[in-house]
């Protein structure tokens, strides 16, 4: 098991709510990336956080948005939920933005109805 | 546990025997392409690695090879075992990037 934890494992909504979802970097690591992960494909980048700031982000609208805190756990708050926001949703920490050796969490899995 | 996916692709494999799982990536900028394992309510677990400038690269029981010509990746499994039940994504990523693209995932399933 890596030591990146996320919480909660599982979330119910409804349209048009707001959800945060939660990440604790492995030890040592200061990155942390979030994904999206439909049911049936792979995870979908939507950003980077890199010593408490974005460091690139992927093809998501702006009701996507993260925050990293000084001890580099980070959050994922969605807005505006929508249906297709339904996913897992799993973060991966690193060291110095290196995700070739990034430890994934075991995701939260989010249900809009 | 929960379903990573439930129409991806199936290689089902007797145990013992070697699997080959196969990816097309898309974008010849990419310099790095990463294996990775996914079980049932889990995140994906780094497997193997390859540089843009390799064509095969061994790990334990894991060989991944890259064409660059024809853009295509493949993991061998040697000796496949129950344990490697689970679905595997091929990732890319440009040099100096931090964006991992992912493809859309094998499942294997190990018959004993």
């Amino acid at each position: 098991e890596t030591g990146v934890t996320q919480s909660p494992t599982h979330l119910i909504k409804t349209r048009g709510q707001q959800v945060t979802l939660r990440c604790s970097s492995q030890s040592g690591h200061n990155t942390v990336s979030w994904y999206q992960q439909a049911l049936g494909q792979g995870p979908q980048f939507i950003f980077q956080y890199y010593r408490e700031e974005e460091n690139g982000r992927g093809n998501f609208p702006p009701r996507f948005s993260g925050l990293q805190f000084p001890n580099y756990s980070s959050e994922l708050n969605v807005n505006a939920l929508e249906l297709d926001d339904s996913a897992l949703y799993l973060c991966a920490s690193s060291l110095a933005g290196l995700v070739e050796t990034q430890y994934f969490g075991p995701g939260t899995r989010l249900l809009v109805l | 546990g929960e379903s990573v996916g439930l129409h991806l692709p199936t290689l089902s494999v007797q145990e013992g025997d070697n699997s080959i799982i196969n990816c097309a990536y898309s974008n010849s900028a990419s310099d790095y392409f990463i294996w990775y394992k996914q079980e049932s309510g889990k995140g994906p677990q780094f497997i193997i690695d390859i540089r843009s400038n390799m064509d095969k690269r061994q790990g334990q029981r894991v060989t991944v090879l890259l064409n660059k010509t024809v853009k295509h990746l493949s993991l061998q499994i040697a000796a496949t075992q129950p344990g490697d039940s689970a679905v595997y994504f091929c990732a890319e990523l440009k040099a100096a990037g931090n964006k991992l693209t992912f493809g859309g995932g094998t499942r294997v399933l190990v018959k004993p």
